[in-house]
This record gives C-alpha cells, structure tokens and sequence, in this order.
C-alpha cells in the first residue's frame, strides 16, 4: 500500500486559489490518486480522483506529473466554506484497507 | 437519495459495558467498511464487507470488537467490556466496485465516549 505524505496545516484567504500537495513515491501502476475532504463533526468527502495528467471537476482540479510520485489538488478561488481537512489517498481497486494519514488542515481566513 | 446513516450519533457508556454502533449503507452499495478516527487523527480502517463477506479482519484493534453484515446491507460493529481507549468517532462507508479506486460514501459517525 503507497503511504503518502501531505503538509500538516496551510492557510490561504478567501478568493486565492490554494494548491495541496501530496507526496507518494512507492505508488504502484494500478494506483490511482483520490482526494477527500472532511468537515469537523461529519464523514469524508470525496472531491476528485485521477490516474496522470490533470483531471477537473466542478469543485476543483488534480494534477498529476508524469512520474506520479506527487500529485496536487487545486482549490480555485476558496472561500471560508473550504475550511477543512484534506486527504489524499493512493490505491486501487484492490485496496480496501487504505492508509488514511492525518491529512491537511485548510483554514481560510476573511 | 438517502446516504449512509448511523445510530446512534452519540453514545456514553460506562467501562466495562458493551455497545453497538449501527450502519444502514446506500441502496445496492456492496461493499461496506468501518472506520475508527480519534480527534484529530486520520482515519484507522477496522474492517470491510464485499456482501456479507467480511475478507479481512485484521484491523479489528483485539478481540472485543466485532461486526456482522446481515443482507448484504445493514452492518453492526460489537465492541464488549468497553475501556476508556475505544473512546473515539466510528464512522461507516459504502461504497459500489468501480474501475480505479472505489468512491466512499460515509456516514455521519458515531461519536463514542467510554466514562
């Protein structure tokens, strides 16, 4: 299983675009990379999960270089609704015993 | 549609007693899996369903916890004689097989203080 490795705690202001990186040099071919978000008091989100390249959705973009040991989530335009813990999750469709690590806490400020 | 629910969203007890943490998944979700999160820590994986299938075992914390998946659908997580480290939010997902990584649907947790 790819461990991965995310900054602690970052904190942006409203309307600022916030990237989150993520670190995972043993991913395996099969992996993919997911991302979730959790809000105190509430199960994980999913936001968005790839594979390489980028992906976009309506909430946000991932991307992901061509040797896939890192991946970062895009946060256009934040605002203090966003203020939450992220999560970046690497495995496959195998993997049901994922390794969930403390995550990044996002705080927006006004 | 409904999401994942649980019950209770809170529950107190005394060390020493048993409880019972309820999972009701999405409609036709297959898989089903538990989570413990202690405060402001990731989560720790305790067990997984295919069906009624429990594959793997191995993150139940010791022997007092338990679950069992009746139907392919409604699970419940057994913890006896309580000790105060089982303290914590239980926290249940669902999810349906897909290519890549399954999507987690979770619930609103548990939150359970052992006194």
């Amino acid at each position: 299983l790819a461990k991965t490795t995310q900054p602690i705690s970052m904190d942006s202001y409203e309307g600022q675009e916030v990237n989150i990186t993520c670190s995972h040099n043993n991913i395996a071919t099969n992996d993919y990379i997911t991302w979730y978000q959790q809000f105190p008091s509430q199960g994980p989100r999913f936001i968005i999960q790839g594979y390489k390249t980028k992906v976009t959705n309506e909430v946000a973009s991932l991307f992901i270089p061509a040797d896939r040991k890192s991946s970062t989530l895009s946060l256009p335009r934040v605002s203090l609704s966003d203020t939450a813990v992220y999560y970046c999750l690497v495995g496959d469709d195998s993997n049901y015993q994922l390794i969930w690590g403390a995550g990044t806490k996002l705080i927006i400020k006004p | 549609g409904a999401g994942v629910s649980q019950s209770p969203s809170n529950k107190v007890t005394e060390k020493g007693k048993d409880v019972e943490l309820r999972c009701d998944p999405i409609s036709g979700h297959t898989a089903l899996y538990w989570y413990r999160q202690s405060l402001g820590q990731g989560l720790e994986f305790l067990i997984y369903f295919q069906g009624n299938s429990a594959p793997d075992k191995s993150g139940l914390p010791s022997d007092r916890f338990s679950a069992e998946r009746t139907g392919g659908s409604v699970s419940t997580l057994t913890i006896q004689r309580t000790q105060q480290e089982d303290s914590a939010v239980y926290l249940c997902a669902s999810s349906l097989p897909t290519s890549g990584l399954d999507t987690q649907y979770f619930g609103p947790g548990t939150r359970l203080t052992v006194l």
